[in-house]
């Protein structure tokens, strides 16, 4: 069973464009981390959200929690190559305040 | 500090051989995990130190797989008896609190 599902699984845009890419559950979770992952590396954090309805900005990216903590968003805008990656979300859960459940993540393709 | 350091990056096995792969944490870091990372697939939880002691283990450790953190700073993964199904990204992360961590480069398991 895949608790957090994201959407698109694959997304190639050219530079310049806007994206939105989305991670669903059916659970709640306490908290929701997205990750950037390059080839061969781990994963970097990118931001943590724990409130629902909250929004944060890094720069270009926007990430909002659901309401009912059972979803989240990531939006990018003006992509550049640079965002080039694989985007990973991960939540946290039940009674585990330190387990992470990932999602399959959706591969972002940034074309110059 | 320099991160979450693993050692080796990659290595290439026969199938029955025993392999050992090593994490140093962030100093500072108290809470150590162990994740495994397929090919299309977000990272799976392994195992869970907080200091020296072993929290949990996952259902995916089987009783070939053993891990330690002695005097609670680095950490081993040990895979005895290596199949070829154990080939995966083994994936290190450090943290301080329950949120916020910092995964290391990985190392890249084949078994042949």
């Amino acid at each position: 069973t895949q608790l957090l599902k994201q959407s698109p699984q694959f997304l190639s845009i050219q530079e310049g464009e806007n994206l939105t890419v989305y991670c669903n559950s059916s659970s709640v979770f306490s908290s929701l981390q997205w990750y950037r992952q390059e080839p061969g590396e781990g994963p970097v954090l990118l931001v943590t959200v724990v409130t629902g309805g909250e929004v944060k900005k890094l720069k270009r990216l926007t990430f909002q929690f659901g309401d009912a903590r059972k979803d989240s968003s990531l939006h990018i805008t003006a992509a550049q190559t640079g965002d080039t990656g694989l985007y990973l979300c991960a939540g946290v859960s039940g009674g585990s305040n330190y387990k992470l459940t990932f999602g399959k993540g959706t591969l972002l393709t940034v074309n110059p | 500090d320099t991160g979450v350091s693993q050692d080796p990056r990659h290595k290439i096995t026969k199938r029955g051989q025993n392999v050992t792969f090593r994490c140093d944490p962030i100093s500072e870091h108290n809470r150590l995990y162990w994740y495994r990372q397929t090919l299309g697939q977000g990272p799976e939880f392994l195992t869970y130190f907080q200091n020296e002691a072993q929290l949990e283990k996952s259902r995916l450790l089987s009783d070939r797989f053993s891990a330690e953190r002695p005097k609670g700073s680095f950490s081993t993964l040990e895979i005895q008896r290596t199949e070829q199904g154990d080939s995966a990204m083994y994936l290190c992360a450090s943290s301080q609190a329950y949120y916020g961590y910092t995964f290391g480069s990985g190392t890249r398991l084949t078994v042949v």
